[in-house]
């Protein structure tokens, strides 16, 4: 069956960084897109970061709010995907999902941002 | 950025009922390539999303056929035939075309 465990999230202070990760299996991880997803607490869905294949040079696309301050990248050996998320700031609060081209989800990580 | 704009907002309906939830777009979804990223996704209490319909109209494996996925270039419908108590939950619509993808505010559908 196909698994996506996101790990790594917490409670951070503003400008503070922090990398949280998923885990994927029972699907084949080096051909899947993969994108994170955030939730607001009571808020709609963001789409925040795309991570191509290898054929596509791992090329990696960012929703305007989180563009250089996070940055997803990819294990392909070990079928995992990462998001360091840098200078955070109080409205990165959110419940962060990783999705394999929205087929997938994970149940999410809840990140904190809080002085 | 791409505009999905969902109505209605909320939606109440009896088991058995069958409704309809709209996606309208700010711009057509028609890729170059000749598909539409167009999805629909439902979302229950305290859950993640899942996948219902993509490519405008195709049904995910697993999900029930009472959902239908409908439209082209820039207006788009879900609609399920006869709701049922677990459709109860929040329905976004998710445009994968234009970068960067947008989802829709969502549609609450609650029991009446």
């Amino acid at each position: 069956a196909v698994q996506l465990v996101e790990s790594g999230g917490g409670l951070v202070q503003p400008k503070e960084s922090l990398k949280i990760s998923c885990a994927a299996s029972g699907f084949t991880f080096s051909n899947a897109a993969m994108y994170w997803v955030r939730q607001a607490p009571g808020k709609g869905l963001e789409w925040v970061a795309r991570i191509r294949t290898k054929p596509n040079n791992y090329a990696t696309y960012y929703a305007d709010s989180v563009k250089g301050r996070f940055t997803i990248s990819r294990d392909d050996s070990k079928s995992m995907v990462y998001l360091q998320m840098d200078n955070l700031k109080t409205e990165d609060t959110a419940m962060y999902y990783c999705t394999a081209i929205f087929a997938y989800w994970g149940q999410g990580t809840l990140v904190t941002v809080s002085s | 950025d791409v505009v999905l704009t969902q109505t209605p907002p909320t939606l109440s309906a009896t088991i058995g009922q069958s409704v309809s939830i709209s996606c309208r777009s700010s711009q057509s979804l028609l890729h170059s390539n000749g598909n539409t990223y167009l999805n629909w996704l439902l979302q229950r209490p305290g859950q993640p999303p899942q996948l219902l319909i993509y490519l405008v109209s195709r049904l995910e494996s697993g999900v029930p056929n009472r959902f239908s996925g409908s439209g082209s270039g820039t207006d788009f419908t879900l609609k399920i035939s006869g709701v049922e108590a677990e459709d109860l939950g929040v329905y976004y619509c998710v445009q994968s075309t234009h970068a960067p993808y947008t989802f829709g505010a969502g549609t609450k559908l609650e029991l009446k």
